[in-house]
């Protein structure tokens, strides 16, 4: 059982250039989030899914774009890298919306824009 | 605003003693409240969270939170800290409002356990 994991760990981007990081959990979670972490400044949510197909805005949605075309897997797409999207990502997943619910983490991809 | 104040960038503490990480919150209504802990170079680990009853919960790796209502606080705390609990510690809530199991976190607080 190997939680939630990232692809990849770690990325250089330039200004412009288009990446997908890919977020896979093998817990039959429905649903699943993309944070950005800042220092500073805690996490901030991204995108968000409660379930195949479907996918919603976080606090900080703009820039990025994201897909979840099978329940395991959760993308999260940058088509014009800028330099303010130089940041920590985490995806995370929880089986329910409960409000009591833990939301479990993946070890983050490290991404810098130059 | 709904919001999580973790007032101290960093707290220090010698190995053995005990340790305290604050965490305040301004949410409306009985929110559930949770603690985190961040490794270096590793995602979150979830370490305990608060639901309801006993004000006080007990979470992995010794640590404890104590709730208090009238003081809107959610301190960690450890009798006896050691080096290897070295980290960065978010504390989240989790509001009434929001449908998608929303987190609201703090700024975190980095602990520095010493030897």
């Amino acid at each position: 059982n190997a939680g939630v994991t990232q692809t990849p760990k770690f990325r250089v981007l330039k200004t412009g250039q288009s990446m997908t990081l890919l977020c896979a959990q093998d817990m039959n979670h429905e649903y699943m989030y993309w944070y950005r972490q800042d220092p500073g400044m805690g996490l901030r949510l991204i995108h968000y899914s409660v379930g195949e197909g479907t996918t919603a805005k976080g606090e900080v949605p703009d820039g990025y774009n994201v897909s979840r075309l099978k329940k395991q897997n959760f993308l999260l797409g940058l088509e014009s890298a800028a330099p303010s999207q130089t940041s920590v990502y985490f995806c995370a997943s929880s089986y329910t919306r409960d409000r009591w619910e833990t939301q479990y983490f993946g070890p983050g991809t490290r991404l810098l824009v130059l | 605003a709904q919001s999580v104040a973790q007032p101290e960038d960093q707290v220090n503490v010698a190995e053995g003693n005990p340790l305290t990480v604050k965490c305040t919150y301004s949410v409306s209504g009985n929110p559930y409240l949770f603690w985190y802990v961040q490794y270096p170079n590793r995602g979150l680990q979830f370490l305990l969270k608060y639901i309801t009853g006993d004000n006080l919960v007990k979470g992995s790796y010794g640590f404890e939170a104590e709730f208090n209502k009238s003081q809107t606080s959610f301190h960690l705390k450890k009798p006896s800290a050691l080096v290897s609990d070295s980290a960065l510690y978010f504390c989240a809530v989790r509001p009434i409002s929001g449908g998608y199991n929303k987190l609201i976190f703090g700024a975190g607080t980095r602990l520095a356990v010493h030897p």
